[in-house]
């Protein structure tokens, strides 16, 4: 069964420090993993997709079939990273499975 | 510019009342798709479609039914509201596993 799992519900972090939001998966064949995150009072919207292999507002993951993860990061958190991210599976039929969700606060 | 619309952003209704919650989406996807979002549990697919009149279960179906008459509306249908289906209700649709495009929400309360 495929499985998305973020251990983390809530990250506060300091302005300017390294933020690392984590995401492990179950899969057994070839993941498409995504990063979605949303905004207070805005819509979900992409922020990366691992295949894209780009690194939007700063952020990276990096896929590890090894470890079986697409943990997210930033060197630098700025105060408006504060949001919900969630880390996502593709599966077979284009749809999503998400994980719980990890909310973020980077505080002044 | 992309978009993905839904009928109502806030719905109050009562037990036992029939629920039409309503996606329009204007990029010509093929594909629909109806989650659920609710603290701690994240989103959770309750329906999908690929085409016009076809349909396929997600991961929390029970209770919940879809229409797909025109390929660009997908209409999510609570054909008795309980109390368990408070929730805030996500529309999305994307081209093949292109990336998914998200309508607004509808906060969705039953009393």
């Amino acid at each position: 069964a495929q499985r998305v799992t973020q251990p983390e519900k809530l990250l506060s972090v300091f302005k300017g420090a390294p933020v690392e939001l984590k995401c492990n998966y179950s899969y057994s064949g070839s993941p498409e993993l995504f990063w979605y995150v949303q905004y207070s009072r805005q819509r979900l919207q992409l922020l990366l997709r691992h295949i894209s292999r780009e690194s939007i507002k700063g952020f990276t993951a990096d896929l590890n079939k090894g470890e079986t993860s697409f943990h997210l990061k930033k060197p630098f958190a700025q105060e408006e990273d504060s949001a919900m991210y969630y880390c996502a599976l593709m599966n077979s039929g284009y749809a999503l499975n998400f994980g719980k969700g990890t909310s973020l606060l980077v505080t002044p | 510019d992309v978009k993905v619309t839904q009928s109502s952003r806030y719905l109050v209704k009562r037990t036992g009342e029939k629920v039409f919650l309503e996606c329009v989406q204007d990029m010509d996807h093929e594909n629909m798709f109806w989650y659920r979002q609710d603290p701690g549990l994240g989103l959770r697919l309750i329906y999908f479609s690929y085409d016009v009149k076809m349909k396929e279960k997600g991961d929390i179906p029970e209770g919940y039914s879809v229409s797909r008459e025109k390929k660009e509306r997908f209409s999510l249908i609570l054909e008795s509201a309980s109390t368990n289906q408070t929730s805030m209700y996500l529309c999305a649709s994307n081209y093949q596993g292109n990336e998914q495009f998200f309508g607004p929400g509808t906060r969705l309360t039953v009393l």
